[in-house]
């Protein structure tokens, strides 16, 4: 697509509910990743993916967080018994992937806001 | 660990003044570093981008960064402020090795008129 999209926009859950959020890179772009923005908070990194290879999950805050990448295009964040200090706007971004001219120039999505309860 | 600091969580300037603002990085490795800026019920736009080359780069309103190797600085530059100005931004560090990319804490700018 023309850029990157995310949805949910919004999401409002209750405690210990899983949730899951979606996101759909620049075609093309081999390099997926997630942030996380809480309030008065900077960007969090969760996860990164690149291409075929095993994605780099140092960022992950829990084993209650967890994302895949299905056909190196779609990525699908799952919370798992949210929590309230999960709530946040979750940021997805997509790139060309290191090694390319012009890598690693970032295009985000307009993040999905959690809310949980 | 590689990390990205901005030492300055929140700016205030008067219209018209210059602004200066700090990012600093650790690194092992040849650094791609950025710019965004986020205003308010925005998303995050890039502003300028430093590969290679020219330590002082230009980027989009009005903004320049220059790169310091020896102060493992890259800090964002504007002559004069607009009232517009006025947002969250982020200096961002990424590996020529890897494609982790870290973000500083971000500055919040304010503009007084």
């Amino acid at each position: 697509g023309a850029g990157v999209s995310q949805s949910p926009s919004n999401k409002v859950t209750e405690k210990g509910k899983d949730v899951e959020l979606r996101c759909d890179p620049i075609s093309g772009h081999t390099a997926l990743y997630w942030y996380r923005q809480s309030l008065g908070q900077g960007l969090e990194f969760l996860i990164y993916f690149q291409g075929n290879s095993a994605p780099d999950k140092s960022g992950l805050p829990s084993d209650r967080f967890s994302a895949e990448r299905t056909g190196g295009s779609v990525s699908t964040l799952t919370i798992q018994r949210t929590q309230q200090e999960d709530s946040a706007v979750y940021l997805c971004a997509s790139s060309l992937g290191p090694g390319v001219a012009g890598a690693n120039v970032l295009t985000f999505g307009a993040g999905s806001r959690l809310t949980v309860l | 660990a590689q990390s990205v600091t901005q030492p300055d969580i929140h700016i205030t300037v008067s219209e018209g003044a210059s602004l200066e603002l700090r990012c600093n990085y650790s690194y092992g490795a040849t650094p791609y570093l950025f710019w965004y800026v986020q205003s308010p019920g925005q998303g995050l736009q890039l502003l300028l981008k430093y590969f290679s080359g020219d330590t002082l780069v230009q980027g989009i309103k009005g903004f320049e960064a220059e790169f310091k190797r020896s102060q493992s600085s890259f800090n964002l530059r504007k002559p004069s402020v607009h009232w517009s100005d006025a947002a969250e931004y982020f200096c961002h560090y990424g590996s020529s090795n890897t494609g982790k990319l870290i973000f500083g804490q971000g500055t919040t700018l304010q503009v007084k008129p």
